[in-house]
């Protein structure tokens, strides 16, 4: 049973490009959340969703920044219009239930988005 | 609102010295409270959590935390550092019906010394 994946591990953008990072849960798991590790700080939490509902977006910045989890396929964050600001590392992880903490979540190895 | 503070963005022990990771939280409701670890360039893994059953917490790799209501902590330790441990570590809180929704502190770097 494979673990989350995401990819790219690395992506490298110019400001005003899109960045697209994509996440595939671990099998059977229809939770997936997404956080921001800025430099020197902690993981802060963006958003939850599961398949095709977006659950709670509290933590997504209002304007450029925008999650998907289709009933097929990977979820996708996308980030339009990069600034250097974005320059981070995000997380997803996944669960196969979102209401109780008794239930781990795992998470990928992350995206290292490089805004120049 | 719950927050988590991390006292010590770095810690430094020799091998086989005891590790003390400060944890300290703010809840207006019970919390459950995390422990992770971040290894270079990895995800984080869990070590440990704390839902409100035994206060005493075991986890992996030998690491164990103590939940502590009157002092709002959840400090992590283990008896001996091994080179091994050296990584980034997070606490992390969430609430009934917060789900996987985590705060999470901004980490503390440990580094084990020969």
């Amino acid at each position: 049973n494979a673990g989350v994946m995401q990819n790219p591990r690395h992506l490298v953008r110019r400001r005003g490009q899109e960045a697209r990072l994509r996440c595939s849960p671990m099998k059977g798991h229809s939770h997936v959340y997404w956080y921001r590790q800025l430099p020197e700080e902690g993981l802060k939490f963006m958003v939850y969703l599961q398949k095709e509902n977006i659950i709670d977006e509290s933590g997504m910045p209002k304007e450029r920044f925008s999650a998907e989890f289709p009933k097929e396929g990977p979820s996708i964050l996308r980030i339009q219009q990069v600034v250097r600001g974005d320059s981070a590392a995000y997380f997803c992880a996944s669960s196969p239930r979102g209401t109780a903490p008794l239930v781990e979540a795992f998470f990928g190895q992350g995206t290292r988005l490089t805004v120049v | 609102a719950q927050s988590v503070t991390q006292l010590g963005s770095h810690v430094s022990v020799s091998e086989g010295a005891l590790v003390l990771l400060r944890c300290n939280y703010s809840s207006s409701v019970p919390p459950y409270l995390f422990w992770y670890v971040q290894y270079p360039n990895q995800g984080l893994q869990l070590l440990l959590k704390y839902t409100s059953a035994a206060t005493l917490v075991k986890g992996i790799n030998g690491f164990e935390a103590e939940f502590k209501k009157s002092e709002t902590s959840f400090h992590l330790t283990k008896p001996s550092a091994h080179m091994s441990d050296a990584a980034e570590y997070f606490c992390a809180v969430t609430h009934t019906g917060g789900g996987n929704k985590l705060t999470f502190g901004t980490g503390t770097q440990l580094k084990v010394e020969l």
